[in-house]
């Protein structure tokens, strides 16, 4: 039964490129999050999906940043035009859903980006 | 915003000893809270749920236990091992879904 799948595990990017990040939930978990850790940082949420549909983007920096859940395929997290400070790791969590958030996250392993 | 704080930041202990880890955090309306181990360069394993209707949570050699009126939880180890050595994250969910994370406490436990 494999776990969160989160790739790549390390990215590197120049500065103005554009980065995507790509997790596939656990076998039956519709529900994804996104979560950013900052170098000496805790971990900050970002982004809650469910299939089709943006849950919550609060923790999302309004600009270049996107996230998405399609019917079919991984969540993507997508930067554009990155900057030095966009370097962190970028974990994805997933959990089945269900009432009143009784379902414990489970998270991958994270994506490493480095922008030079 | 829910400010989660846990104290020590970092401890350092003989195998076999018991683990004490303290998490506070600020907002008491919260839905449950999760206990994690992150180890270096790899995510984050969940540990312990405690649902914000209980008092405690065990696992094996863990056991959570949860005040949400005072905005408290506090994570035992027993019988500290090696293996145990990691960072040990803290995170209470709002809005049922939305975790909040401390900084961790870092435990050494030395052979």
């Amino acid at each position: 039964n494999a776990g969160v799948m989160q790739n790549p595990r390390h990215l590197v990017r120049r500065r103005g490129q554009e980065a995507r990040l790509r997790c596939s939930p656990m076998k039956g978990h519709s529900h994804v999050y996104w979560y950013r850790q900052l170098p000496e940082e805790g971990l900050k949420f970002m982004v809650y999906l469910q299939k089709e549909n943006i849950i919550d983007e609060s923790g999302m920096p309004k600009e270049r940043f996107s996230a998405e859940f399609p019917k079919e395929g991984p969540s993507i997290l997508r930067i554009q035009q990155v900057v030095r400070g966009d370097s962190a790791a970028y974990f994805c969590a997933s959990s089945p859903g269900g009432p009143f958030g009784n379902q414990p996250q489970h998270f991958g392993d994270g994506t490493r980006l480095s922008i030079l | 915003k829910q400010e989660v704080t846990q104290i020590p930041a970092a401890l350092s202990v003989p195998e076999g000893e018991n683990l004490v880890l303290n998490c506070s955090f600020t907002d008491s309306a919260i839905y449950n809270l999760q206990w994690f181990r992150q180890d270096p360069g790899k995510g984050l394993t969940s540990l312990l749920l405690i649902q914000s209707s209980q008092r405690e949570q065990t696992s094996g050699r863990l056991n959570a236990s949860l005040d949400k009126s005072s905005g408290r939880s506090t994570l035992y180890i027993a019988a500290s091992q090696p293996g145990d050595s990691a960072t040990y994250l803290c995170a209470p969910t709002e809005n049922d879904y939305k975790l909040s994370f401390g900084a961790g406490t870092t435990v050494t436990v030395r052979a």
